[in-house]
């Protein structure tokens, strides 16, 4: 059974970093491409980025409003995908999901929180 | 950045009904859609792939039809487990981008 679980999330203050973690198991994690996809309180789901397998170079692509904030990388040998948010802005307060997919996302974690505050 | 419109933003159904959800994108993207569902505090779920191929697991109630710029999710005989919200998502151009969401509401 594919099993994502995601951790890291809490509180922090506007300018403040955070780093998010998502450790999967049940499937081959280094052939996995491995999203992030997050949700503000209410609202609609966001894609925030990607980052390809090894083999296929490990490239990673952002959305536009965390381009240069936030980054993505990955440990194969923990099955863990990171994501490190810094210059984190009140806007960034959502549930931030990991899910795994190249084109669908098939399969997807139950979250963590972010709250950005001060 | 390609913007994915969905129809209608809310809808009221009683069980058995069939229920439409259309999604238009504001270019082609050839058959990269695909439909997710999302009860209250769950994670979303892929029921659509590709238009119109469906995941393993869900439901032959659920369906897929549309290319290009036009889209549609079919729930045939709907079921009280149904209420959600539907999202479509687009996996033809970078940033990936979903619809805004459709909540079923079940009577």
């Amino acid at each position: 059974e594919v099993q994502l679980v995601e951790s890291g999330g809490g509180l922090v203050k506007p300018g403040g970093s955070l780093r998010l973690s998502c450790a999967g198991s049940g499937f081959i994690f280094s052939n996995a491409w491995m999203n992030w996809v997050r949700q503000a309180p209410g609202k609609g789901l966001e894609w925030v980025g990607r980052i390809k397998s090894k083999t296929t170079g490990e490239t990673t692509d952002y959305a536009a409003p965390v381009k240069g904030r936030f980054t993505i990388s990955r440990d194969d040998s923990k099955n863990t995908v990171y994501l490190q948010m810094n210059s984190l802005k009140t806007e960034d307060t959502a549930v931030y999901y990991c899910a795994t997919g190249g084109n669908f996302l098939d399969y997807w974690g139950q979250g963590t929180l972010v709250t950005v505050s001060s | 950045e390609i913007v994915l419109t969905q129809s209608p933003d809310f809808q009221s159904v009683t069980p058995k009904e069939k229920v439409t959800i259309t999604c238009r994108a504001s270019q082609s993207i050839g058959s990269n859609l695909h439909w997710y569902q999302q009860k209250p505090d769950q994670s979303p779920k892929l029921l659509i792939k590709d238009a119109s191929q469906s995941f393993s697991g869900v439901p032959s109630r659920f369906s897929g039809s549309g290319s290009g710029t036009d889209f549609a999710l079919t729930i045939n005989s709907l079921e009280a487990e149904d209420a959600a919200t539907y999202y479509c998502h687009q996996s033809s151009d970078f940033p990936r981008t979903f619809g805004q969401g459709t909540k079923v509401e079940v009577k």
